[in-house]
């Protein structure tokens, strides 16, 4: 059974940066097939796509966050993680890892999720 | 930036069917999924690739989509269905993914 869990802090300062790690359990972080991805979901509203990283480190970012995104990927521990710089409250959101598989030709599954992290941009 | 748009909410009686659409332009040549999400929890998807439903879900979910309009249908909906249901796709570029701004399914 695929896991993925969430780690990092849960207050986060105005203009800083919110750092997360996703940690993979059940899978192997390499599998040629998957990506990684972060999803987000503020209070209340949908859910957010953020971006995707793929083994060999290539990346996707959401347009509307790409200037202050980065995902980057360390498969000796079987983590891959969120950057998102220059915070305010609109930020403040659970965020979520997943695992995107089964590509067809056009799109992917999000097929197992992690349980979620509250982070709050709050001074 | 693309959208996919679902109606705010939806309410049947228990043994209804509820139908839930999302519409979006890139639909015609992108598959669409769907999530149920239930307060406080991680979504789980309930239909992927417009029509086909994973393990263990059960078969009054169901899927379908023509042209720019993806539906959810839930045939005898159950009071455990009660929960916010997203539409996800991908844009026509097929990088980038939306979802959409979810409906409340509410069985009552």
């Amino acid at each position: 059974q695929v896991q993925l869990q969430e780690s990092g802090p849960g207050l986060v300062k105005p203009s800083q940066t919110l750092s997360l790690t996703c940690t993979v359990s059940g899978d192997s972080i390499n599998d040629s097939g998957s990506y990684w991805s972060w999803i987000r979901q503020p209070a209340g509203k949908r859910l957010e796509w953020i971006g995707r990283i793929y083994p060999t480190e290539s990346t996707d970012y959401n347009p509307s966050l790409k200037s202050r995104v980065t995902i980057s990927i360390d498969t000796s521990k079987s983590q891959f993680s969120l950057k998102l710089s220059s915070v305010t409250a609109a930020d403040t959101a659970v965020y979520y890892c997943a695992r995107e598989a089964y590509c067809t030709t056009t799109s992917c599954r999000f097929d197992y999720w992690g349980q979620g992290t509250l982070v709050t941009v709050s001074s | 930036s693309y959208e996919l748009t679902q109606p705010p909410s939806v309410s049947v009686s228990p043994g209804q069917t509820a139908r839930i659409t999302c519409s979006g332009d890139a639909l015609p040549k992108k598959f669409a999924y769907w999530y149920q999400q239930k307060s406080g929890q991680a979504p789980v998807m309930v239909v992927y690739e417009d029509n086909k439903r994973p393990s263990g879900i059960p078969e009054r979910f169901s899927g379908s989509s023509s042209g720019t309009v993806a539906t959810l249908t839930i045939t005898g909906a159950q009071v455990e269905d009660d929960a916010d249901y997203y539409c996800y796709s991908t844009d026509s570029s097929g990088i980038h993914r939306v979802f959409g701004g979810g409906t409340k399914l509410t069985v009552l």
